[in-house]
């Protein structure tokens, strides 16, 4: 398995801006996370999906923050209009269903480097 | 309150010597915990897991677990310069994992 694919792994935009970001999770895996990592504020969870249903968006920082999974192995997380204090670096993780297998934690991808100037 | 807490360091430890990182968490609802490790500019990866009381080993590391304390551990043994880098601290529950900001290691060649 390729593992949790994001693209793309680095975005620079300007302020005001539309950014998409993307991920291909592990097959068969029927969680999706989506975490924010700053150095002030770490690793912090903004939405996750169950069988490509949004499942809690409370970490989502505000309406210009929208997720979606359009199927299981596919999902965005959008920024629109993008600010200067949404640069961060984007991680997308999926998990089994299996709660036993949750023990294993979960599987990052590379992440994007986002940059908004 | 943060839900997972840890020293941000940077914790220096000479090579071959035990590494001790530490972390406190507030849900007693937690249900398992995790120590990922993360090198600069990387993803975190899962190094170790444990969600009973006492000790759970893997060569080098072992996690600790006091649930009455709300406590969790890593200890590396036989420190390496390869192991220097960022260790999260992680509480799961309700399928969400929730991350400590991390402790910086630095191991001392």
């Amino acid at each position: 398995d390729a593992g949790v694919i994001q693209s793309p792994r680095h975005e620079v935009t300007e302020m005001g801006q539309e950014v998409t970001l993307r991920c291909k999770p592990i097959s068969g895996h029927d969680y999706l996370f989506w975490y924010r990592q700053t150095m002030m504020r770490g690793l912090e969870l903004l939405i996750y999906f169950n069988n490509n249903v949004p499942i809690d968006d409370s970490g989502m920082p505000e309406d210009r923050f929208s997720a979606k999974m359009p199927n299981a192995s596919f999902s965005t997380l959008k920024i629109q209009p993008s600010e200067p204090r949404d640069s961060a670096v984007y991680f997308c993780a999926s998990s089994p269903l299996d709660r036993a297998d949750l023990l294993n934690g979960y599987t990052f991808g590379s992440g994007t480097r986002l940059t908004v100037v | 309150q943060k839900e997972v807490e840890q020293n941000s360091g940077p914790l220096s430890v000479p090579e071959g010597a035990i590494a001790s990182l530490n972390c406190t968490y507030s849900d007693r609802g937690s249900q398992s915990f995790f120590w990922y490790r993360q090198y600069s500019g990387k993803s975190p990866e899962l190094i170790m897991s444990i969600y009973s009381n006492g000790d759970q080993e893997d060569g080098r590391f072992t996690a600790q677990l006091n649930k009455a304390s709300q406590y969790v551990s890593l200890l590396i043994r036989d420190s390496q310069p390869s192991d220097s880098a960022t260790y999260l601290c992680a509480a799961h529950r309700d399928d969400k994992i929730i991350f400590g900001k991390g402790t910086r290691l630095h191991i001392l060649p």
